[in-house]
């Protein structure tokens, strides 16, 4: 079965500070997808992220980087010089690959409310 | 805007009551789930369908729960006899299964937020 923990509930800090936010995922398959998604206050989750289990490269987008170390199966995420915009609540999430080559249903984390203070 | 959208956005009824909630996906997307989500929890998969074909449904699926895609394109949800522990936002996604790693990525709607008094 597959489990995804997010063990930080709530983290706060102040903007401009860096934060990261941890996941850590379990799956007994060898090819999985690992995503992020934000949840702002209007509710709508938008997606930031995808990455194969073959491809353990970090990446970085602007602000936003990925570090993904199938070792310690871990999945984090890092946002450098923090907004008050990025607050929101940010969900991990895991996808087995299914027979059709599209995803089957995520398992998600149960999410780290993220506060930037001004 | 050619994003997933869902009807009615709020509903609220009294227990025992049926309902019903409409999504439609991105117009090219074959692939429609639904998922649950209550309040301070992550989603929680339902179902999902590869044009009119119901795929997978999770156990979090009681009897009471239905899902249909008679055409490929929109979806419903209908709940019978609601509880109140049916309250909560219930969020649909579609996807594209071109093969590639896209195939992956799940665009997520408003939601349809519940409340069964």
């Amino acid at each position: 079965a597959q489990k995804v923990t997010q063990a930080q509930t709530e983290i706060s800090v102040v903007e401009k500070e860096d934060v990261t936010l941890d996941c850590v995922y379990e799956t007994r398959d060898t090819t999985y997808y690992l995503f992020w998604y934000k949840q702002p206050p209007s509710g709508e989750l938008v997606f930031l992220i995808r990455r194969n289990s073959f491809d353990e490269q970090n990446e970085i987008s602007g602000r936003y980087s990925w570090n993904f170390q199938k070792s310690t199966s871990s999945f984090n995420f890092t946002i450098t010089a923090s907004q008050v915009v990025d607050s929101a609540v940010y969900f991990c999430a895991l996808s087995e690959a299914s027979t059709g080559g599209g995803a089957d249903g995520l398992t998600f984390g149960k999410g780290t409310h993220l506060i930037i203070q001004p | 805007d050619t994003g997933v959208s869902q009807n009615p956005r709020h509903k609220i009824t009294k227990r025992g009551q049926n309902v019903t909630f409409r999504c439609d996906p991105i117009s090219e997307h074959n692939r429609l789930y639904w998922y649950r989500q209550t309040l301070g929890q992550g989603p929680e998969f339902l179902t999902y369908f590869q044009n009119e074909a119901q795929l997978e449904k999770s156990r979090l699926l009681s009897d009471r729960f239905s899902a249909e895609r008679p055409k490929g394109s929109f979806s419903t949800l209908e709940i019978q006899r609601t509880e109140q522990g049916d309250s909560a936002m219930y969020l649909c996604a579609s996807s594209v299964t071109s093969g590639g790693p896209a195939s992956y990525e799940q665009f997520f709607g408003p939601g349809t937020r519940l409340t069964v008094l």
